[in-house]
């Protein structure tokens, strides 16, 4: 009965590779966000989609991309990765009309060898 | 200038102590303020809505002061299981919500 769940839980990966997270909500919700926490614990957004279409979209290198299938699911692809991209990567979710704050998941844990 | 910042801590304080954690933000349109709490390789958890007329739950008081811009957190009565970071939280966008994170106060609270 998890709220915003992850997958997967920790990614270990070699540069150059493509990899992909998935997140899912079960809350009703009608957006959803990836917010990325660097190794200086700084929680900063990189997408919002709302209703499967992007509102939000920070300085993020084209490497990125999310995909929103529908508006319980958010997946964040990435190409071509390098060591910058460590970080743990948070997939959150809110009822936008609430203005109440997000749920967050659990995080996935991207370490780029 | 950071759109949200804390002071980073670590505060250690005694079982027991009254601590005060203070935040500023820059943009003087934002719309709604929390404070969230992250544990040690957890996700951030909402802790508090800060209102403007000031709030409290339980040992935790909320304050806002729109003409400075500063939100602040009290915890009284310190219990172990505080030790956390604290994130100031604000809703930057006037539109849809977009929360930007301050990087967060880290509380020991030792027995």
């Amino acid at each position: 009965d998890t709220a915003v769940s992850q997958t997967p839980k920790y990614l270990v990966t070699q540069m150059g590779n493509d990899k992909s997270i998935k997140c899912e909500q079960n809350l009703g919700h009608d957006t959803m966000y990836w917010y990325k926490q660097d190794s200086k614990k700084f929680l900063k957004i990189m997408f919002s989609y709302n209703n499967k279409e992007l509102i939000i979209n920070e300085t993020v290198p084209n490497r990125f991309s999310p995909k929103s299938p529908d508006k319980a699911h958010l997946n964040l692809h990435i190409n071509s990765l390098e060591l910058g991209d460590s970080a743990v990567y948070f997939c959150a979710s809110s009822q936008e009309a609430r203005g109440g704050g997000y749920t967050f998941g659990s995080g996935t844990r991207l370490t780029v060898v | 200038r950071k759109e949200v910042e804390q002071d980073p801590g670590p505060f250690n304080v005694p079982e027991g102590a009254t601590v005060a954690f203070n935040c500023t933000y820059s943009n003087s349109a934002s719309q709604s303020f929390f404070w969230y709490r992250q544990d040690c390789r957890k996700e951030p958890k909402l802790l508090m809505s800060v209102y403007s007329s000031g709030n409290e739950d339980g040992r935790f008081t909320a304050q806002l002061n729109r003409a400075s811009q500063y939100i602040s957190l009290l915890i009284r009565d310190s219990k172990l299981s505080d030790s956390a970071t604290y994130l100031c939280v604000v809703n930057a966008n006037t539109g849809f919500q977009k929360l930007v994170f301050g990087t967060g106060t880290r509380l020991l609270v030792s027995p």
